[in-house]
C-alpha cells in the first residue's frame, strides 16, 4: 500500500523568509507520480506541480522549487522569499498505477502561515 | 471551458437523513473521485470510479455509496447521515494517464446536526 507523510502540521514564517515543506512517500512500485496542491483560505485545490518517478530533475518556477530524491523517497517543496499570499495548506500526493489504479493518495497537509 | 461542479456548496441535514451530493464534470474524464477533508486527516478517499458502471471503495467508504451511470456524473450518497460525516467533500476528475493532474470541484461543506 502507498502512503504519503507530511510531518509538518503547521509552519509559521515571517515574510521574505525561505521555507521548505517536507513530503515523504512510500510505495513498492517503481513507476509512480508525485503531485503538490495548494489550498488557499478560499478552499479550492490548486495544482502546482507533477513529477514522475523517472524524472529526478529538480524544478524551479519563480519563487517555487521542488527537490525530488528517490534515495530518500522525498519530494520537498521550497518557497523562496515567502509572501503573505503563500499562506495556505499544501498537500503532497502520490499516484501509482498498479492494478489499474489512478487515484491520488494525499498526505495530511502542511498549513503555512506567512506573517508580515 | 470544461469544468467540474459540485452542488450544493453548503448543506445542513439531520442525523439519519439520506443526502446526495452531486458532482458533474465536462472534461469527459473516465476517472472520478470523492474525498472528504477533515482537520488532521487531510484528504481521504471515499469512493472512486474509472468509468461508467465502475465504482470502487476508498479508505473511508462506510456509510457512503456512489453510482456511475454516465461519464459526466458521480453522485455521492450518505445513506443515513451521521454527525461523524460532517466534513468538507471534494469531487475530482482525472484523465487516464498517471501523470495528469486531478481537477477538483469547489467543495461541499456538509453539516449533520
Amino acid at each position: 500500500a502507498q502512503k504519503v507523510t507530511q510531518a509538518q502540521t503547521e509552519i509559521s514564517v515571517v515574510e521574505k523568509e525561505d521555507v521548505t515543506l517536507d513530503c515523504v512517500y512510500e510505495t513498492r512500485d517503481t513507476t509512480y507520480y508525485l503531485f503538490w496542491y495548494k489550498q488557499p483560505p478560499s478552499g479550492e485545490l490548486v495544482f502546482l506541480i507533477r513529477r514522475n518517478s523517472f524524472d529526478e530533475q529538480n524544478e524551479i518556477s519563480g519563487r517555487y522549487s521542488w527537490n525530488f530524491q528517490k534515495s530518500t523517497s522525498s519530494f520537498n517543496f521550497t518557497i523562496t522569499a515567502s509572501q503573505v499570499v503563500d499562506s495556505a495548506v499544501y498537500f503532497c500526493a502520490l499516484v501509482i498505477l498498479t492494478g489499474g489504479g489512478n487515484k491520488l493518495t494525499f498526505g495530511t497537509g502542511t498549513q503555512l502561515k506567512v506573517e508580515l | 471551458d470544461a469544468e467540474i461542479t459540485q452542488s450544493p456548496r453548503h448543506k445542513i441535514t439531520e442525523t439519519g437523513r439520506q443526502v446526495t451530493l452531486a458532482c458533474h464534470q465536462t472534461w469527459n474524464h473516465n476517472n472520478m473521485f470523492w474525498y472528504r477533508q477533515d482537520l488532521g486527516h487531510g484528504l481521504r478517499l471515499i469512493h472512486y470510479s474509472y468509468g461508467v458502471q465502475d465504482t470502487n471503495k476508498g479508505e473511508v467508504s462506510d456509510g457512503y455509496s456512489v453510482s456511475r451511470s454516465n461519464t459526466e456524473d458521480l453522485p455521492l450518497t450518505l445513506e443515513s447521515a451521521a454527525s461523524s460525516q460532517t466534513s468538507v467533500y471534494f469531487c475530482a476528475s482525472k484523465p487516464g494517464t498517471g501523470l495528469s493532474e486531478a481537477f477538483f470541484g469547489q467543495g461541499t461543506r456538509l453539516t449533520v446536526v
